[in-house]
């Protein structure tokens, strides 16, 4: 199975700032790689897929990039809605379609 | 507007079984393929389980497969998944979601339930 990991976990950060968040594949996974934010208590929410795809009402200050097996979220201008865990997951080929571990962003 | 609402979930010992109903709306309920995903307390994302439109394919985390089915009902709008065999870790809330169209270029979890709590 593919294996996906985010650094960091956690990070600390204020309004306004641009915060970065990192997945990296055990394998190539070509752009086959999905961003999600979860607000606690409520479902994940699709921010971004084919690595950097906004979906449809997501702003704009998100953003997604990378290829193969390293891969980027950003946020710019960090907004008090933001503050959640994200996770990437890969959707390469046949499932499972493993989720990293999660990066929680929390206000500083 | 698409809608997935999950149900079935609850307190159940150890060794038994639950399953869990997620009723669909908004949609075209068989054109979509469907997954199965779980979140055990303060822990991440697990994918669990997805079948495609018609139920001819299904496929399975190692974790489950062999102790829960997923299944579908195209006539009701719905996908199911049974758990047998359950056990302490399987405890989660479990969430249904939709993967997106055969027309887009990367497929992902477009939509999904609010969940649906198991503790066993």
């Amino acid at each position: 199975d593919i294996q996906m990991t985010q650094s960091p976990s956690s990070l600390s950060a204020s309004v306004g700032d641009r915060v970065t968040i990192s997945c990296r594949a055990s394998q190539s996974i070509s752009r086959f790689l999905n961003w999600y934010q979860q607000i606690p208590g409520k479902a994940p929410k699709l921010l971004i897929n084919g690595a950097s795809s906004l979906q449809s009402g997501v702003p704009s200050r998100f953003s997604g990039s990378g290829s193969g097996t390293d891969f980027t979220l950003t946020i710019s201008n960090l907004q008090p809605e933001d503050f959640a865990t994200y996770y990437c997951q890969q959707s390469y080929g046949t499932p499972p379609w493993t989720f990293g571990q999660g990066t929680k962003v929390e206000i500083k | 507007q698409v809608q997935l609402v999950e149900s079935g979930g609850g307190l159940v010992k150890p060794g038994g079984s639950l399953r869990l109903s997620c009723a669909a709306s908004g949609f075209t309920f068989n054109d979509y393929y469907m997954s199965w995903i779980r979140q055990a307390p303060g822990k991440g994302l697990e994918w669990l389980a997805y079948i495609s439109s018609r139920r001819t394919y299904t496929n399975y985390a190692d974790s489950v497969k062999g102790r829960f089915t997923i299944s579908r009902d195209n006539t009701k709008n719905s996908v199911y998944l049974q758990m047998n065999s359950l056990r302490a870790e399987d405890t989660a809330v479990y969430y249904c979601a939709r993967r997106n169209s055969d027309n887009d270029d990367y497929y992902a979890l477009d939509y999904w339930g609010q969940g649906s709590l198991v503790t066993v």
